[in-house]
């Protein structure tokens, strides 16, 4: 089946940092991605991971892929208030559509 | 460069009646996507245009949904006639055939329908 699952709801303090999981289900996904949606805008691409890596960093972002648990994770070291938003992981098992989880709300708190 | 651009913002209609979104994907791109977003839930796909021709349109929840895109350029979704549970924001996605070896999709801001 094509399932993406998050949880929904992610609360921090300012500096800290937030990790948000995503377990997917098409182990053919050649990419994943975590896409971010702030409040009246649309969908931004934040990072990508290839399917043959197990982590990738950038900046405040490390995400970390386990293909054999099909789990993937965003880490945002030192969490700011302007990363509050509704972020999204996807997979791409078959042509260019991108299949997304829920979604999982991070609320940053001062 | 202009981005995707989804026309109107927000709609909202009685049930029975006709809605139809549009989007401008960005000029070049020869890929455009439609999701839908229901209740908080996931996004989910709806059907994949590559330049006028609809290459998949699994997710197209029924025959009350008519996406087009002549000309390859801009594309519309009419829902007719529309009921409750079409209510969502429906985003729109465009990327280039050219795109390097990764499919980057860049998204309007969603079109938000209410059926009431």
């Amino acid at each position: 089946g094509e399932d993406v699952e998050q949880s929904l709801f992610l609360s921090v303090r300012e500096g800290d940092s937030s990790v948000i999981n995503c377990t997917y289900t098409d182990s053919s996904s050649t990419y994943l991605y975590w896409y971010k949606q702030e409040p009246g805008a649309g969908l931004q691409l934040l990072t990508y991971i290839f399917s043959n890596m197990d982590m990738k960093q950038d900046q405040r972002l490390t995400v970390l892929l386990n293909k054999k648990d099909k789990h993937l994770s965003l880490r945002i070291a030192d969490t700011q208030t302007g990363d509050s938003a509704i972020y999204f992981c996807a997979e791409t098992p078959r042509g260019g559509k991108l299949i997304f989880g829920q979604g999982t709300e991070l609320s940053v708190k001062p | 460069e202009a981005g995707v651009t989804q026309f109107p913002s927000h709609s909202v209609i009685e049930k029975g009646q006709t809605v139809t979104l549009r989007c401008d994907p960005i000029s070049g791109h020869d890929n455009l996507y439609w999701y839908r977003r229901v209740m908080g839930k996931e996004i989910k796909f709806l059907l994949h245009f590559v330049k006028e021709s609809k290459q998949d349109e699994s997710g197209m929840p029924n025959n009350r949904f008519l996406a087009e895109r002549t000309g390859g350029t801009y594309s519309t979704l009419k829902v007719q006639p529309a009921e409750l549970e079409d209510s969502g924001v429906y985003f729109c996605a465009s990327s280039s055939r050219l795109a390097g070896i990764y499919n980057e999709q860049f998204f309007g801001p969603g079109t938000r329908l209410t059926v009431l």
